[in-house]
């Protein structure tokens, strides 16, 4: 089965600092999803890549995908209170109803 | 619209004891599915129903059932619950079985 692999685990950046989540998988990409988690709630849907080099944004959150590297980042500008929560990738395959998700990745933002 | 809507919200059972959680959604989703949210271990998949009248095993059944009723609703039964299903357990549904997924705000269950 696919394995998703996130880095880092938890994070803590000061408010205006930019960062970087990766998410690595064991066997090749073809659907990658960004799920945005608050504490205590459902996730939310952030974006979806599909091709290789694929780069989409949402507001100040930019998601790139590696096909080569079997990798996406993600990666938030100028980060503020509100970007904090779990973030999740997670991917599917051709033929497949199932998305499998990774761990997730703890962002705490300090003002 | 209401999207996915989970009850009940808490629930603390003892080891033994049965229940039923409620998943409904409003957004005419074919796939509807259950997963459970575990410190560590991340979101796994219980069950899933691709279209109306269909389910199907996920990574982790065991110690589960489920039903979906009709296109809105899909619920998911623990028998005999197990102090290892205390956990987060979180319905979700989507239009085809891929691309966006719609969550409902989950399920906290604690078995004693």
């Amino acid at each position: 089965s696919q394995e998703l692999e996130q880095s880092p685990q938890s994070l803590i950046v000061q408010e205006g600092k930019n960062l970087t989540i990766n998410c690595t998988s064991s066997k090749t990409l073809y659907g990658l999803y960004w799920y945005k988690q608050k504490y205590g709630e459902g996730l939310i849907f952030l974006m979806m890549l599909q091709k290789g080099g694929e780069e989409k944004s949402h507001e100040k959150i930019t998601a790139k995908l590696d096909e080569k590297k079997q990798q996406s980042s993600l990666h938030i500008t100028a980060s503020q209170p509100s970007h904090a929560g779990i973030y999740l990738c997670g991917a599917d395959k051709p033929g497949y109803q199932k998305v499998t998700f990774g761990i997730g990745t703890k962002l705490q933002v300090i003002p | 619209n209401a999207g996915v809507t989970q009850t009940p919200k808490f629930q603390v059972l003892k080891t033994g004891q049965s229940m039923t959680l409620q998943c409904a959604q409003d957004m005419n989703h074919n796939s509807m599915y259950w997963y459970r949210q575990d410190p560590g271990m991340g979101l796994r998949l219980i069950y899933y129903s691709a279209s109306e009248g269909t389910t199907d095993k996920g990574e982790v059944p065991n110690g589960y059932n489920v039903s979906r009723l009709n296109k809105r609703e899909f619920s998911l039964r623990l028998e005999s619950a197990a102090p290892s299903q205390t956990s987060v357990y979180f319905c979700a549904s989507s239009i085809q079985g891929k691309g966006e997924q719609f969550f409902g705000p989950g399920t906290r269950l604690t078995v004693l």
